[in-house]
């Protein structure tokens, strides 16, 4: 147990329709980050919060949106799902973010959440 | 903009055989570079990480890697090969500063054969 929850493991939905993805970081951690992991596209940064703030946006669609909340578990919101959105969405958290330098220490990941558009 | 290219998709070896997983990293500013291993169904585990102290870094499971600034490269290694480390290795890069997001290369699948 890498001690960053994310919840559901596996999630089915129809094109169209709107998931939440969950995440709780480890104790301590300050800051969140959502990835996508596809086959085509690999590893894909979608966006940071560091203790409640978004801090870093990378390649994440309109459609998705993310949030931080004061008790530091972040939600990701993906709506009018499509086909092509069918991954794997891991979160990780590390102890800071840029300068504050604890990023230096890595990140931890969850166990990711397999999101099935059909 | 930093970014790390890893080379070939699928490494394949010999139980008890040398592992060599390359990987190159471009950066305008130095950079800090991880290794992460994937197990199948699993989230990704840091092996080790480079960040501007020794060059040459220890990490789990018997790995190491070495940073190379002239040939700009951190490949992985490992001298005897184990059937249990069978799994996608993940390089990554990056930088001090107010966006501290790493960027992976695509992965290398690492076979090992009995």
């Amino acid at each position: 147990d890498s001690g960053v929850t994310q919840t559901p493991k596996h999630l089915i939905t129809a094109t169209g329709q709107r998931v939440t993805l969950r995440c709780s970081p480890r104790s301590g951690d300050l800051s969140v980050y959502w990835y996508q992991q596809s086959l085509d596209q690999g590893l894909q940064f979608l966006i940071q919060y560091y203790n409640g703030e978004e801090r870093a946006k990378g390649n994440i669609l309109e459609r998705f949106s993310a949030q931080q909340f004061p008790d530091l578990h972040s939600e990701l919101n993906l709506s009018s799902l499509e086909l092509g959105d069918s991954a794997l969405y891991f979160c990780a958290s590390s102890v800071g973010s840029g300068g504050t330098g604890g990023w230096s220490y890595g990140y931890t990941f969850g166990s990711g959440t397999r999101l099935t558009v059909v | 903009a930093q970014s790390v290219t890893q080379l070939g998709s699928h490494v394949s070896v010999s139980e008890g055989a040398l592992v060599l997983l390359r990987c190159n990293y471009s950066s305008s500013v130095p950079p800090y570079l991880f290794w992460y291993v994937q197990y199948p169904n699993q989230g990704l585990q840091l092996l080790l990480k480079y960040t501007s102290a020794a060059t040459l870094v220890k990490g789990i499971n018997g790995f190491e890697a070495e940073f190379k600034k002239s040939e700009t490269s951190f490949h992985l290694t490992k001298p005897s090969a184990h059937m249990s480390d069978a799994a996608e290795y993940f390089c990554a890069v990056s930088f001090t500063g107010a966006n501290s997001k790493l960027t992976f290369g695509k992965g290398i699948t690492l076979s090992v054969r009995p």
